[in-house]
């Protein structure tokens, strides 16, 4: 069965260091997100990506963040200069059309 | 106030029982899903409904839009249903609000 995948599994890296996160949505999928988690939170949506530009956006997706399609396959999540506070498991998804999502297994990011 | 409301947050019961979580919430919606997360921290979509009824399986989840309202049951309830139940509900074009959690205990 078709699957999202994320690498790396775990990231660790200082504050103020730039992070990407990468994932590989289903292949035929054409809508693509990402979500955060913070450790005992709920979920939060950040961005989601239809037809190579962002569709919707969240106020946590500051300037700090971007999103690409680099080449058809992966979706990458760019972190420009970590703080502190983005620590926490970060989800990519994608659809078909606006519909049931399939989620990636996550990014666990650790700033220090 | 949160736009998306799960009740209970921890719930706790036998094997075999029968299971209920609710979702309230408060924005105008086009649909709502039902999410799994399991103790590793990954996601599992279970249901995405805008109306009536839906089944598979043991599990069963309803809405109500006028009562903007949902609720999940698990029949027969297993061990291994243990995880945490999350509702969300799209708002907007292409955005999930998501509620915050239920997580469920099943002891043998």
């Amino acid at each position: 069965e078709p699957e999202v995948t994320q690498t790396p599994s775990h990231q660790v890296t200082q504050m103020g260091q730039e992070v990407i996160l990468r994932c590989v949505p289903i292949s035929n999928h054409l809508y693509f997100y990402w979500y955060r988690q913070i450790l005992g939170q709920k979920v939060e949506f950040l961005v989601s990506f239809y037809n190579n530009e962002i569709s919707e956006k969240s106020e946590i997706f500051d300037d700090q963040f971007s999103v690409e399609r680099p080449d058809g396959s992966n979706f990458t999540l760019k972190i420009r200069s970590t703080k502190l506070e983005d620590s926490a498991m970060y989800f990519c998804a994608s659809s078909v059309l606006l519909n049931e999502q399939y989620f990636g297994p996550g990014t666990r990011l650790t700033v220090t | 106030k949160n736009e998306v409301e799960q009740s209970p947050q921890n719930l706790t019961a036998q094997e075999g029982e029968f299971i209920t979580i609710n979702c309230s919430y408060s924005v105008g919606i086009s649909a709502l899903h039902w999410l799994q997360q399991h103790p590793g921290g990954g996601i599992v979509s279970l249901f995405m409904l805008s109306s009536g009824k839906k089944k598979h399986g043991r599990l069963i989840a309803t809405i109500n839009i006028q009562e903007k309202h949902s609720s999940l049951h698990i029949t027969a309830s297993h061990p291994r249903d243990s995880a945490v139940y999350i509702c969300a509900v799209w708002k907007g074009a292409q955005k999930l609000v998501f509620g915050q959690g239920t997580r469920l205990t099943i002891n043998p």
